[in-house]
């Protein structure tokens, strides 16, 4: 079956340390991969996509980065987080016929 | 690129009424519009979807019109249960682009 994973669930980070979320997919190959956050009481924004291994696009210009070194891997990063990274990152993937298929989320605090 | 509008941003219902959520988008372009769920701490799920073709599709309680002349499009949950209680988010695209351009959300609280 399909499934999509992501961790840390739960990450409490000071401020100007590094982030590493994972994201992973499987029963699917070559799937197209998104990271979303979703601050507090706000929608959901777009941050990266990936069509393929090593082929990232950036939605918005900020502090983190991503990347994909395996077919079924999303990393989003940062080297040194701010307070305004604060939020709840959503992986996902289309699970097919355009329906985008969220994770459970990573809720990451920076104090 | 694509803007997504949604109202309200909460909405309280006793159990048993109805409750809509409203969205409008600015691509003339998108032709496909699905609404997410998303319950505390978790994912969103999507509940139902709609494209362009139709201007109305029904699951059960929940029901989706699309008016693309007005570009607005909106959710009808009726019969209302404490378990609707969660976000909702509208969401538009163009299919085959493959993202997707998301609403502010709207916190649906049904008091039984």
């Amino acid at each position: 079956s399909q499934t999509i994973h992501q961790w840390p669930a739960t990450l409490v980070q000071p401020v100007g340390s590094p982030l590493s979320l994972e994201c992973t997919v499987e029963g699917t190959s070559n799937p197209n991969l998104y990271w979303y956050r979703q601050a507090a009481g706000r929608g959901l924004q777009l941050l990266f996509y990936s069509v393929g291994i090593g082929q990232i696009s950036s939605e918005v210009p900020q502090n983190l980065s991503a990347s994909r070194p395996q077919d079924r891997q999303f990393i989003l990063s940062s080297k040194k987080l701010l307070l305004s990274d604060s939020g709840f990152y959503l992986c996902a993937w289309y699970a097919g016929a355009n329906v985008l298929t969220f994770g459970a989320g990573s809720r990451l605090t920076v104090l | 690129g694509e803007n997504v509008e949604q109202h309200p941003s909460t909405l309280s219902v006793q159990e048993g009424d109805s409750a809509v959520i409203k969205c409008t988008y600015s691509d003339s372009a998108s032709n496909y519009f699905p609404w997410y769920k998303q319950e505390l701490g978790k994912g969103p799920q999507l509940i139902i979807d709609i494209r362009s073709n139709v201007g109305e599709k029904k699951d059960q309680r929940i029901a989706v019109t699309l008016n693309k002349t007005a570009k607005h499009f909106s959710l009808h949950i009726t019969e209302t249960q404490p378990e609707d209680s969660a976000v909702y988010f509208c969401a538009a695209s163009i299919m085959g682009r493959r993202a997707l351009t998301f609403g502010s959300g709207t916190r649906l609280q049904v008091q039984p």
